[in-house]
């Protein structure tokens, strides 16, 4: 177990509707990533946020969006939900260290279901 | 030419058998390396990091790092069958480190 958390474990949805993700992060971690991650894939990178501030954005359009609370929990929220939007959705968080070397521990992720 | 690019398998090797892993990355100046283990259905587990040349150990797993072929692998020795499992190579990358994931390999080890 990581102490990463993530709700909820699963969620269907409609194209067109919005839905929001949450993610808490494991204790003493100041840093969340979110990333997709399609069937046979690796995952791939949405953004980034470090002490409630966007800190970094993968290919992703704006209807991809996210939040960083005060205790460094965090929300992806997406709008416009469409058929590709369906994947797993990892949240993973970290503790900058120097030359890159900090850890990035995934929590259970959010598999989510577009129809 | 992918960042980082792995062969999907699937891998096959008998219990007891030494598996091997392979990654190679196109950016000279990635510093850092990590090996992530993947069950069906769950989220990744990181195995280790290397970020230095050479080897590195830990338990059945060892990591082996080359800067100047920009590969690193993954050795499991005395497979098992819980070991079953994609194995995902990751490389810190951009302004937030971000990693960046290979397509991952998948390995079944048969009793």
């Amino acid at each position: 177990e990581t102490g990463v958390t993530q709700s909820p474990t699963h969620l269907i949805k409609t194209r067109g509707q919005q839905v929001t993700l949450r993610c808490s992060s494991q204790s003493g971690h100041n840093t969340v990533s979110w990333y997709q991650q399609a069937l046979g894939q690796g995952p791939q990178f949405i953004f980034q946020y470090y002490r409630e501030e966007e800190n970094g954005r993968g290919n992703f359009p704006p209807r991809f969006s996210g939040l960083q609370f005060p205790n460094y929990s965090s929300e992806l929220n997406v709008n416009a939900l469409e058929l590709d939007d369906s994947a797993l959705y990892l949240c993973a968080s970290s503790l900058p260290q120097l030359a890159g070397t900090d850890t990035q521990y995934f929590g259970p992720g959010t598999r989510l279901t577009v129809l | 030419q992918k960042e980082v690019e792995q062969n999907s398998g699937p891998l096959s090797v008998p219990e007891g058998a030494i598996a091997s892993l392979n990654c190679t990355y196109s950016d000279r100046g990635s510093q850092s390396f990590f090996w992530y283990r993947q069950y069906s259905g769950k989220s990744p587990e990181l195995i280790m990091f290397i970020y230095s040349n050479g080897d590195k150990e830990d338990g059945r797993f060892t990591a082996q790092l080359n800067k100047a072929s920009q590969y690193v692998s993954l050795l499991i020795r005395d497979s098992q069958p819980s070991d079953s499992a994609t194995y995902l190579c990751a490389v810190p990358s951009g302004s937030a480190r971000q990693l960046t994931f290979g397509s991952g390999t998948q390995l079944t080890v048969l009793p």
